[in-house]
């Protein structure tokens, strides 16, 4: 079993929908959790960082974490067509390597 | 102000030459991460630079691989008798505290 879980997708759904991505991991010692976007043949881009249960919210971005759980999730509100990507769960339990989900493939249609 | 930025963005080598993958951190950032992504795989980790202390070497998959980082700025991943198996995109990422930026990647093709 993957210390962390991700569906691949792929993920479509219409432009102004809400999306719903998720991870869950098995790793309780697990306190950070960050959420990246990839574009096609670019690196990973830092989206949402959070290290306690609960919402954080950026823009149209809501990031959820529930340690009890061990489920987070990340939230899309009015999706556009530029958010269309690869979305990257990542996690670690403190300032050393961040364990990542397989990445779900998102496609945002106009 | 200017990301991570690695060189080169592809490179094509043959089977059993040596290649050396370069990254640039963020300035002021005291750590450094290498990690690799292939299909099947996803991104996993390789090695951890932090300040002074000795890399974190547990990510490395053989003793083909190498990193080291000059002057606590520049990183060189070495990669010695390139295989196949080694085709994948190579990450690098810097950190101040607990975020990780990721550079570009670089492209490595084993023919």
């Amino acid at each position: 079993q993957k210390e962390v879980e991700q569906d691949p997708g792929p993920l479509s759904v219409p432009e102004g929908a809400i999306v719903s991505l998720n991870c869950t991991y098995s790793n309780s010692a697990f306190q950070y959790f960050m959420w990246y976007r990839q574009y096609s043949r670019k690196g990973p881009e830092l989206l949402m960082y959070t290290y306690s249960s609960g919402n954080k919210e950026d823009g149209r971005f809501t990031a959820q974490v529930d340690k009890s759980s061990k489920y987070i999730s990340l939230f899309i509100r009015d999706s556009q067509p530029s958010d269309s990507a690869t979305y990257l769960c990542a996690m670690s339990g403190g300032a050393q390597k961040l364990v990542f989900g397989q990445g779900t493939r998102l496609t945002i249609n106009p | 102000g200017a990301g991570v930025s690695q060189s080169p963005s592809n490179k094509v080598t043959e089977k059993g030459k040596d290649v050396e993958l370069r990254c640039d951190p963020i300035s002021g950032h005291t750590a450094l991460y290498w990690y690799r992504q292939s299909l099947g795989q996803g991104l996993e980790f390789l090695i951890y630079f932090q300040g002074n202390s000795a890399p974190d070497k547990s990510g490395l998959p053989s003793d083909r691989f190498s990193a080291e980082r000059t002057g606590g700025s520049v990183s060189t991943l070495t990669i010695q008798r390139t295989q196949q198996e080694d085709s994948a995109v190579y990450l690098c990422a810097s950190s101040s505290l607990r975020e990780q930026y990721f550079g570009p990647g670089t492209r490595l093709t084993v023919t």
